[in-house]
């Protein structure tokens, strides 16, 4: 039930196009989910979030769709760029007030090729 | 100025040896974590701690030692370090708990 399930592994887009990341989750307590990107030797940056009561959510290049009854989320980067290219993980966040605490997905290798 | 910083960036010790990782953050943020990422890129939380107070211990063996002197500043010490403890360590904070969390550049531990 604590577990965020991502796929897939890895991905190799061409640039210009449109990649796509799916995560599910148990937990229907979670009640917060981000998507982080991590470059080589970096820490994960936080990208976008979304919490349950929106089914979309968009930054620039970067939406997130979240359908609460499948219990899914999934980033999409629209226009995929070189830059892009990096390991995106998923998240989600039990509520417990003060013991709230970030689980993360599995990760996903993004190669935008160009 | 950067945001979370820890030190060092790579530490390469013997097995049996213990070291301490250092994390400082200037954000003003209340909470801070320590974060594992294995070979295969999983992050795992290890520990949490709220205004310098431990609040999450993700059952990591006792020879991991965290310890909040102030709320910038998180440190984690390990005792008789093992093959199986290498791994890169991100120490993280945010404003509240589980909620945009800002990670530090990493610390990549190899045990020999």
């Amino acid at each position: 039930q604590q577990q965020v399930k991502q796929s897939p592994q890895s991905l190799i887009v061409q640039k210009g196009g449109i990649s796509i990341i799916n995560c599910a989750y148990e937990n229907t307590a979670f009640d917060y989910f981000p998507w982080y990107q991590q470059f080589p030797g970096k820490g994960p940056a936080l990208l976008i979030a979304i919490r349950p009561d929106v089914s979309e959510k968009k930054e620039g290049r970067f939406t997130i769709s979240f359908n609460k009854s499948a219990k899914q989320f999934s980033l999409h980067i629209m226009d995929s760029q070189p830059g892009d290219s990096a390991t995106y993980f998923c998240a989600a966040r039990g509520y417990g007030g003060a013991t709230n605490k970030l689980i993360f997905g599995t990760g996903t290798l993004l190669a935008v090729q160009p | 100025d950067t945001a979370v910083s820890q030190t060092p960036k790579y530490l390469v010790t013997q097995m049996g040896n213990d070291k301490s990782i250092k994390c400082e953050q200037n954000l003003g943020h209340d909470t801070m974590y320590w974060y594992k990422q294995d070979s295969k890129k999983f992050l795992k939380i290890m520990f949490s701690y709220n205004n310098k107070e431990l609040i999450i211990n993700e059952t990591v063996p006792n020879r991991f030692s965290p310890k909040s002197p102030d709320k910038a500043h998180l440190n984690l010490h390990i005792n008789s370090l093992e093959l199986g403890d290498s791994a890169v360590y991100f120490c993280a904070s945010s404003p509240f708990p589980g909620e945009k969390l800002f990670f530090g550049s990493g610390t990549q531990l190899s045990v020999l």
